[in-house]
Parts: structure tokens; C-alpha cells; sequence
């Protein structure tokens, strides 16, 4: 596989259920991103990791829980979760680093319903 | 506040040409992206713009005038695969992109 992958494509969950999103890039990339994409809505950047360690976490509520266990992998956990959180979730990696040209490259999303 | 500004929606026709704007107030200026997105699909880069000036890519070209505080997207030749939102971001002063909300550009033949 190349780039960014994201599983699963699509969820669907109850406000009680637990469940976790996952990304994999194979860019060689050391920072990874979850933005949460809400229609008609700028991109929101949840949480960013470089190099493993969490640098951002934009008051994100506490119902979503990241985890980086290393520079390739990242997961996102659910759980009790409100229909407002219902959106698409998307990952993204980059080099790192503060180059003002750092681009980053995003994986093809998780669309989450919760009911 | 930072803010970014987009047309929400355009309509163009095949062949034709079509510029998408974009306005931007942020602290600080570190780069200007452009990234398309298919609906359901992952945004893929399209261009950086840094420096004040035109760059072609092919079919489409981004222009930067910094003083403006403006970008636009041109996309040349249109096909209808250029069907897809565009989204522009800046990079501010600490590095934190800048997202808009992005144009949804639909192609009609």
C-alpha cells in the first residue's frame, strides 16, 4: 500500500458504543494529523503528533482519545460520542519540521454517523 | 480572528477557464496551499505558493499577491473530472495552517 490509508471508510455507532479509527501512512512521514470535516466547514485540526509525541490538541472533548505508537500508525478513540460528532474524520501526514512548505497528505477519510 | 474566504460554490463549463479566490487575515504568512477533493475522497495537494506571482502547473495555475492578502486558483481546459471542492489554506506565524471551508466547483457540459 502506498500513501495514507484509513480504516474502516465508514462507521456507523451508538452514543454508548467504543470504537477506534485507524491510520497508516508509508510516506516516511514524521507527523501525523486527526481533522475532523464537517460539511460546509473549515477543516479542524484535532490533534497533531511529531515524531510520536502529542504537540496539538485543539480543546478537543475528552470522548475522543488519540494514541501514536509510532511514527507510522495512528488511532483515534471513540466513545460516548454525540450525533453532533457525526462527520468526516480524516488523517494526514507530513515530513515535520517548521519549513513553511511542509505539505501535508491525507488519507481518504472515515465517515462516522453516530445515532 | 484568522480567517480564510471562498466562494462556496461555482459553475463552469467544460473547456472553459475558471478562477477560484481566495482571501485571507492571518497572523503572520508562511505559505499559501491548494488542495482538491473529490466528494468522499482524501484532499490531494495541488500547490504552494510562497512568493508574490503566477505558478503553472499544467492545466492549473496559482497566483499569490501577498500585500493583498489573495490567492487564486485557475484551472484552465476544463474537464468534468475537475468536478471537486477546492480548498485553500494558509501557514501562519507558528506554523498552524488555516483551513477555508472550501469552493465546490461543478462542471456542466
Amino acid at each position: 500500500e502506498t500513501g495514507v490509508t484509513q480504516t474502516p471508510r465508514h462507521l456507523v455507532m451508538g452514543m454508548t458504543n467504543k470504537k477506534s479509527l485507524k491510520c497508516e501512512q508509508h510516506l516516511g512521514h514524521n507527523a501525523m494529523y486527526w481533522y475532523k470535516q464537517s460539511a460546509k466547514k473549515p477543516l479542524e485540526l484535532m490533534f497533531v503528533y511529531n515524531f510520536k509525541e502529542q504537540t496539538e490538541n485543539n480543546s478537543v472533548p475528552s470522548r475522543f482519545s488519540p494514541e501514536c505508537p509510532n511514527s507510522s500508525h495512528l488511532f483515534l478513540h471513540l466513545h460516548t460520542l454525540q450525533p453532533e460528532d457525526s462527520a468526516l474524520y480524516l488523517c494526514a501526514s507530513s515530513l515535520a519540521g517548521i519549513a513553511g512548505s511542509d505539505t501535508q497528505y491525507f488519507g481518504p477519510g472515515t465517515r462516522l454517523t453516530v445515532l | 480572528g484568522q480567517n480564510i474566504d471562498q466562494p462556496t460554490e461555482m459553475t463552469a463549463t467544460e473547456g472553459a477557464i475558471v478562477q477560484i479566490n481566495c482571501t485571507y487575515q492571518t497572523s503572520g504568512f508562511n505559505g499559501l496551499f491548494w488542495y482538491q477533493q473529490h466528494a468522499g475522497e482524501a484532499p490531494t495537494f495541488l500547490s504552494y505558493n510562497v512568493l508574490d506571482g503566477l505558478e503553472e502547473k499544467g492545466r492549473f495555475s496559482s497566483f499569490l499577491s501577498r500585500s493583498k492578502g489573495y490567492s487564486y486558483l485557475l484551472l484552465k481546459e476544463l474537464q468534468m473530472k475537475d468536478s471537486a471542492s477546492y480548498l485553500c489554506a494558509v501557514r501562519d506565524s507558528n506554523y498552524q495552517l488555516i483551513w477555508g471551508a472550501g469552493t465546490k466547483l461543478i462542471i456542466k457540459p
